[in-house]
């Protein structure tokens, strides 16, 4: 059974742009989450999809934001980047809603800005 | 106040000893936790969960859930080398802890 897929691995931009992240869960999963690691944080929530919809949301600006497909794909796109979103994002997907189910994380996407 | 408060660490151990990490959380609407290990640039995987509680055994590993002291631990018995990781604990409002970082000394 296929794991979950993060991809690009690494992305390096500079200040300003935008990025778009895209995770595909294991097939039967229906809700991906997405998450934010730094050393000095660790990891941090952003969102959840669950059916397309957006589940909950953790406490990010507005520049971060996401989707989900029929299909149960996510993509996560950041905009307007600063140095500080330089970070592994992760995304994970559960049967279940993440915030009870056990998670299955991607090998993440390395960002940095700058 | 950060919901799950883990006991950060570093920990190091000797080969075959007993490993106690342990969570305390905020939110008493908490029903699941989960614990989670991640080695030095790999991402996090499951290794336990639990909802009821006691104590809970898998193998080497057992995690325990005090819901009316509001924590959760996880203990390693027979620690190993390979155990040598970031444990990091979870509950289901989505916060993770600031995990702890252990060292089991061959």
């Amino acid at each position: 059974k296929a794991g979950v897929t993060q991809t690009p691995r690494y992305l390096i931009k500079t200040r300003g742009q935008q990025v778009t992240l895209s995770c595909s869960p294991i097939s039967g999963h229906r809700s991906v989450s997405w998450y934010q690691q730094t050393p000095g944080q660790g990891l941090q929530f952003l969102f959840e999809y669950f059916s397309e919809t957006q589940r909950n949301k953790g406490n990010f600006p507005g520049r971060f934001s996401g989707r989900q497909f029929s299909n149960s794909r996510s993509e996560m796109n950041v905009s307007t980047l600063e140095l500080g979103d330089s970070a592994l994002y992760l995304c994970a997907s559960s049967r279940g809603t993440a915030g009870g189910s056990p998670l299955h994380f991607g090998n993440g996407t390395r960002l940095t800005v700058t | 106040q950060k919901e799950v408060e883990q006991n950060s660490g570093p920990l190091s151990v000797p080969e075959g000893a007993i490993a106690s990490l342990n969570c305390t959380y905020s939110d008493r609407g908490s029903q699941s936790f989960f614990w989670y290990r991640q080695y030095s640039g790999k991402s996090p995987e499951l290794i336990m969960f639990i909802y009821s509680n006691g104590d809970k055994e898998d193998g080497r590993f057992t995690a325990q859930l005090n819901k009316a002291s509001q924590y959760v631990s996880l203990l390693i018995r027979d620690s190993q080398p390979s155990d040598s990781a970031t444990y990091l604990c979870y509950g289901n409002q989505f916060y993770f802890g600031t995990g702890t970082s252990l060292t089991v000394i061959p």
